[in-house]
C-alpha cells in the first residue's frame, strides 16, 4: 500500500491551524498513525487508530479519517510542533510510511 | 519511563554483516506483553519496518528483508539484537530499535543508529 502525504511543506505561522493530509492507494480502515519527527531526534507517536491521541500529547493534536483520506490536524501551532509528520498504515503487512510532511515557520 | 539505546558499529564492509543491539530499561522485556522492532530510515527510501520479536522468540519479518535478517532477543540482558546479512550501500541508514504498542504501531523509539555501509 502507498501512502501519500500532502503537501510536502507547509508554512504556517505560530498560533494558526495546520491540516495534514494523507491518502492511502487502498482502504486501510482505521489502521493509522501518525508521527513527528524533529532533527536529530526519533520519530514520536501522535496519533494512532487514525484519531486516538498517544500519551502525553496536548490535545491541540487531533486526527480523523477511515478508508484511504486521512487528516492530522493542530489546531494552535506551538514552537515546538515545527517538525516532519509521517503518517503511517497498519493495516495489511509489513506496514508503509508516508514520505512526510515538513511543517515550517512561515 | 521506558528507554532503549541502540548500539554497534557504524560503519561495515560492504557483503559483511550488519549487527546491532538494543538495550531496554525502565522495563522488562520478559515481563511484557508487548513485541520490539527494529526500523530503519534512509532519505531515499523513508521508514521501513525491519522486524519484530516477543520474549518468547516469536518473530515476524518484513518480507523484502526476511532473507538477510534475524532478530533474537536475550531476556537475561534485557536486550534485543538485529543482524543483517550481505550488507550493501542500500542498507546504509538509521537504525532504530522501538517497543510495539500494537499491532505495527511503535510508541517508545531509541535515538538511532546511524550505519553507513561502504569499503
Amino acid at each position: 500500500i502507498v501512502m501519500t502525504q500532502s503537501p510536502a511543506t507547509l508554512s504556517v505561522s505560530p498560533g494558526e491551524r495546520a491540516t495534514l493530509s494523507c491518502r492511502a492507494s487502498q482502504s486501510v480502515s482505521s489502521n493509522l498513525a501518525w508521527y513527528q519527527q524533529k532533527p536529530g531526534q526519533a520519530p514520536r507517536l501522535v496519533i494512532y487508530a487514525a484519531s486516538t491521541r498517544a500519551t502525553g500529547l496536548p490535545d491541540r493534536f487531533s486526527g480523523s479519517g477511515s478508508g484511504t483520506e486521512f487528516t492530522l490536524t493542530i489546531s494552535s501551532l506551538q514552537s515546538e510542533d515545527f517538525a516532519v509528520y509521517y503518517c503511517q498504515q497498519y493495516n495489511v503487512w509489513p506496514g508503509t510510511f508516508g514520505q512526510g510532511t515538513k511543517v515550517e515557520i512561515k | 519511563q521506558l528507554q532503549l539505546q541502540e548500539s554497534g558499529p557504524g560503519l561495515v564492509k560492504p557483503s559483511e554483516t550488519l549487527s546491532l543491539t538494543c538495550a531496554v530499561s525502565g522495563g522488562s522485556i520478559s515481563r511484557s506483553s508487548n513485541y520490539w522492532a527494529w526500523i530503519r530510515q534512509t532519505p531515499g527510501t523513508g521508514l521501513e519496518w525491519i522486524g519484530s520479536i516477543y520474549f518468547s522468540g516469536n518473530t515476524h519479518y518484513n518480507p523484502s528483508l526476511k532473507s538477510r535478517v534475524t532478530v533474537s532477543v536475550d531476556t537475561s540482558k534485557n536486550q534485543f539484537s538485529l543482524t543483517l546479512t550481505s550488507a550493501t550501500a542500500a542498507d546504509t541508514a538509521v537504525y532504530y530499535c522501538a517497543r510495539v504498542l500494537r499491532q505495527l504501531i511503535f510508541d517508545y523509539w531509541g535515538r538511532g543508529s546511524l550505519v553507513t555501509v561502504s569499503s
